[in-house]
Parts: C-alpha cells; structure tokens; sequence
C-alpha cells in the first residue's frame, strides 16, 4: 500500500534550518510529483511547493522563494524540504503529499518549533 | 487570507444533511477540478472527493461533492457524529502554479 513516512519533530531557533524528509514506499516513486503543504498551529493548509523525483525539478509557491529547497533521493525513494531562515512564523506541521491530479496520500506530518 | 473561501463553521444534528461551500475564480475552480479533503483534530487531511464528485474507495457515498463555474460544494448526509471534522476544499491554480486551499470548515455534530 502506498505510505509516505515523514521524519521527526525538530525545534529550530530563529534563523536556522531545517530538514525534513518523507520517504515513499507502495508504488514507483519516480512516476508521481510530490507536495510540500504546511499547517501552522489552528490554522488552515498552505501549499508550499512542488517536486518530480524523477527529473528533480522543482516549482516554490513565490512567498517562499529564497527559502525553500527540495531535494530527492532516488535510491532511498526518498524526498527532503529544507527551510532556512527560520522565523517564529514558521511553527507549523509539515506535510508531504503525492500528487495523482490531486493530493491522495499524505505523509503522517512532521511538527517545526521555531522558538529562541 | 486563503484563495478559496468557505465558511468558518458548520453544524447539524445526527441524520441530518449539511453542505459546505467553497468559493473561487477562473484561475482555480473555474477551470480545474476540486478536491475536498477531511482533516480529523491531530491528523493528516484525507481525500475525501475528487475531480469534484468522485470518491477514493472507502469513503462512504453519504459524502458528495458538485461544481458549478467558479464555485462548488460539498454534501454530508446522514450526518453522524464521526464526520465532526474540519473541511478543506483545494484546487490547482493556473496563474499561481500551486494548490491552492480553502481556510476550512470546522463541522460540529450537535
């Protein structure tokens, strides 16, 4: 069955960074795109950008521009969110999700603390 | 402030039938298809419509959704308690290049 398992909890200080990793498994991981969509504490969901394993090419949503790598790893079927600069702003589950014309499966989550 | 427009809240009571709306323009719902998704408190969201009335397997057919322009909707009936969650409803946007999401509908079982 496809899963997609996200690393751990982080706490961050302002101005670093973090890396979070979501590992596919259940279906050819080169074949579908995978989302970053993040959740910031009772709010709502914000799509933060996109990758395509298979190519490694990429697409930020333009207010994390700077900001934002994706990476892949196409031994390990692996995908990486990497956020730097960290700001209190910040504080949000993380999700990774694959894209089959729409979101159908979704990692677990992974909650960023951003706090001094 | 999301691209997407739904109502903050909604409720109903067990067996009743609800609906949430959601609302966009021609560079998101007008010219693609919607999801909606449910999100249950400290959890993942779960597809729960697709291509604007479609169900992934499992979800039971009390759930429906319909597309009308640059707006759509999705339909509970038969309300039961377990279906107290809240709603997004997301579609791809041509002129932004992403998902864009509603700000979600917190359903209340009364």
């Amino acid at each position: 069955q496809v899963q997609l398992v996200q690393s751990g909890a982080e706490v961050k200080k302002p101005g670093a960074s973090v890396k979070v990793s979501c590992k596919a498994s259940g279906y050819t991981f080169s074949t579908y795109y995978i989302h970053w969509v993040r959740q910031a504490p009772g709010q709502g969901l914000e799509w933060m950008g996109i990758i395509y394993p298979a190519g490694g090419s990429t697409s930020y949503a333009q207010k994390f521009q700077g900001r934002l790598t994706m990476t892949r790893d196409t031994s390990t079927s692996t995908v990486y969110m990497e956020l730097s600069s960290l700001r209190s702003e910040d504080t949000a589950v993380y999700y990774c999700a694959r894209d089959y014309t729409r979101l159908d499966f979704w990692g677990q989550g992974t909650l960023v603390t951003v706090s001094s | 402030q999301s691209v997407l427009t739904q109502p903050p809240s909604a409720s109903g009571t067990p067996g009743q039938r609800v609906t949430i709306s959601c609302s966009g323009s021609s560079s998101n719902i007008g010219s693609n298809t919607i999801n909606w998704y449910q999100q249950l408190p400290g959890t993942a969201p779960k597809l729960l419509i697709y291509i604007s009335h479609k169900r992934p397997s499992g979800v039971p057919d009390r759930f429906s959704g319909s597309k009308s322009g640059t707006s759509a909707s999705l339909a509970i009936s038969g309300l039961q308690s377990e279906d107290e969650a809240d709603y997004y409803c997301a579609a791809w946007d041509d002129s932004l290049n992403g998902w864009v999401f509603g700000g979600g509908t917190k359903l209340t079982v009364l």
